[in-house]
């Protein structure tokens, strides 16, 4: 069964002290990976895709990275405005998105 | 401005009143999905819609319906609702197919009691 997990469940930074949050997939046929920012009580907002291994992509303080198994969000000296949940999706050729548990991170000023 | 709207955002019903949340985006798109959200599970997959007319089942579609009789609409329907399908909702579309930004409503919280 294809399945996308997501670790750790929970992180709490400080404020600027920069971590990383993993995707990883069991999945043949990869499309894409996405992820996502979820803040509580709202819809999911798009971040990145990534199509390749070795593909990376950035946005402020976020850098997503692909492998053939797994990917990263880097978060640099991230900030309190970067507390949210953070989803993976994956999506197989000819199959729907399939999205992962999510990691819940707060970031403590 | 381009968005998805879901109504209502919070709903508590009781067991068996059928009900529908509705969902209409304003972009076009042809591809539009509900998905529900449950604490440890993630977004899961109830059904989707390829283009008007066009339906097919996620991964957890017991219990629900939907139609597409316009581009710009998905309502979700619950024919007799029970405790199991309390959980927060979200309708997501996208232009196409495979296109890979899909844009999300706000989230409907439903309670069954």
């Amino acid at each position: 069964e294809d399945q996308v997990t997501q670790s750790p469940e929970a992180l709490r930074l400080q404020e600027g002290e920069s971590s990383s949050l993993n995707c990883s997939y069991t999945v043949s046929g990869l499309r894409g990976l996405f992820w996502y920012r979820q803040d509580p009580g709202k819809g999911p907002e798009f971040l990145f895709t990534l199509y390749s291994a070795g593909e990376e992509k950035e946005k402020e303080r976020l850098k997503a990275t692909l492998t053939k198994k797994e990917s990263f969000l880097h978060i640099t000296a991230p900030k309190p405005e970067d507390s949210a949940t953070y989803l993976c999706a994956v999506q197989y050729y000819g199959q729907n998105f399939v999205f992962g548990p999510g990691t819940r991170l707060s970031v403590l000023p | 401005e381009a968005q998805v709207t879901q109504n209502p955002r919070y709903l508590i019903t009781v067991t068996g009143k059928k009900l529908t949340v509705t969902c209409s985006q304003n972009m076009n798109h042809e591809y539009m999905s509900w998905y529900r959200q449950d604490p440890g599970l993630g977004l899961r997959q109830i059904y989707y819609s390829m283009n008007v007319e066009v339906t097919d089942k996620g991964d957890v579609p017991e219990g629900y319906k939907v139609s597409r009789k316009e581009k710009r609409n998905f309502p979700l329907i619950l024919e007799s609702p029970s405790p199991n399908q309390t959980s927060l909702y979200f309708c997501a579309s996208w232009p196409s197919f495979g296109d890979t930004e899909a844009f999300f409503g706000q989230g409907t919280r439903l309670t069954v009691v």
